[in-house]
């Protein structure tokens, strides 16, 4: 079965710091990875995600992820947070054949201005 | 906003009710995702529609059921609802079936059972 593993529950940081969010899958065969956010009282968007080839993906908003195959993981990270980036954040899995996203239970990313 | 709908937003009930949460997918998008946000279980696939058909179920109770209509739009039908089902339900749509699709995510609807 899929499971996504996501290490922070919660993470607090002041603005310009850097972030960078875990997220560790199980999964028996070819995967497909999604970071989604969820501003508050928001629905979830994508941030971005990865199918194949280059596996330093960029997304929206000034965020990237690496994929790498041998570690299972698919962390997100920005460079410089923003008092706006504050949301939770959720990485998914996908299997290359499947039909639902597996979450994980989601990290807390609180801005302080 | 990501092209999917969804109505009500907040639904507030009593404990033996029977609700139905509506959603319509993007343009042009064949299949409907339904999922449970809450506070204990996290984010849980309920089912998946495809064209009209059911093509999966998840972590879905025997109480609760969906459809796709023939215009796309789904409904997921929550029945002798109890206290623990209290959770935001967001529809989400893709474009094909399975494989490599992105799903995009409705803005929810917080259901309240009292």
């Amino acid at each position: 079965a899929q499971s996504v593993s996501q290490h922070n529950h919660h993470v607090i940081l002041s603005e310009a710091a850097s972030l960078e969010l875990g997220c560790n899958y199980s999964y028996g065969g070819t995967v497909n990875l999604f970071w989604y956010v969820q501003y508050p009282g928001q629905h979830l968007q994508l941030l971005l995600k990865y199918f194949s080839g280059d596996p330093l993906v960029k997304g929206i908003k000034g965020f990237e992820a690496e994929f790498i195959k041998s570690k299972f993981s698919f962390n997100l990270r920005k460079p410089s947070v923003q008092w706006s980036d504050t949301a939770e954040y959720f990485c998914a899995v996908m299997g290359s054949n499947d039909y639902k996203l597996s979450f994980g239970a989601g990290t807390t990313v609180t801005v302080r201005a | 906003d990501s092209g999917v709908t969804q109505t009500p937003k907040h639904l507030i009930t009593a404990t033996g009710q029977r609700v139905t949460l509506r959603c319509s997918p993007r343009s042009g998008d064949l299949s409907v995702y339904w999922y449970q946000q809450s506070l204990d279980q996290g984010l849980q696939f309920l089912i998946h529609y495809y064209n009209g058909e059911e093509r999966a179920k998840g972590n879905i109770l025997e109480r609760f059921s969906a459809q796709q209509f023939p215009d796309l739009h789904s409904e997921l039908n929550l029945s002798s609802l109890e206290l623990g089902d209290s959770a935001l339900y967001f529809c989400a749509s893709s474009a094909a079936g399975t494989g490599v699709v992105t799903q995009y995510f409705g803005p929810g609807t917080r259901l309240l059972v009292l």
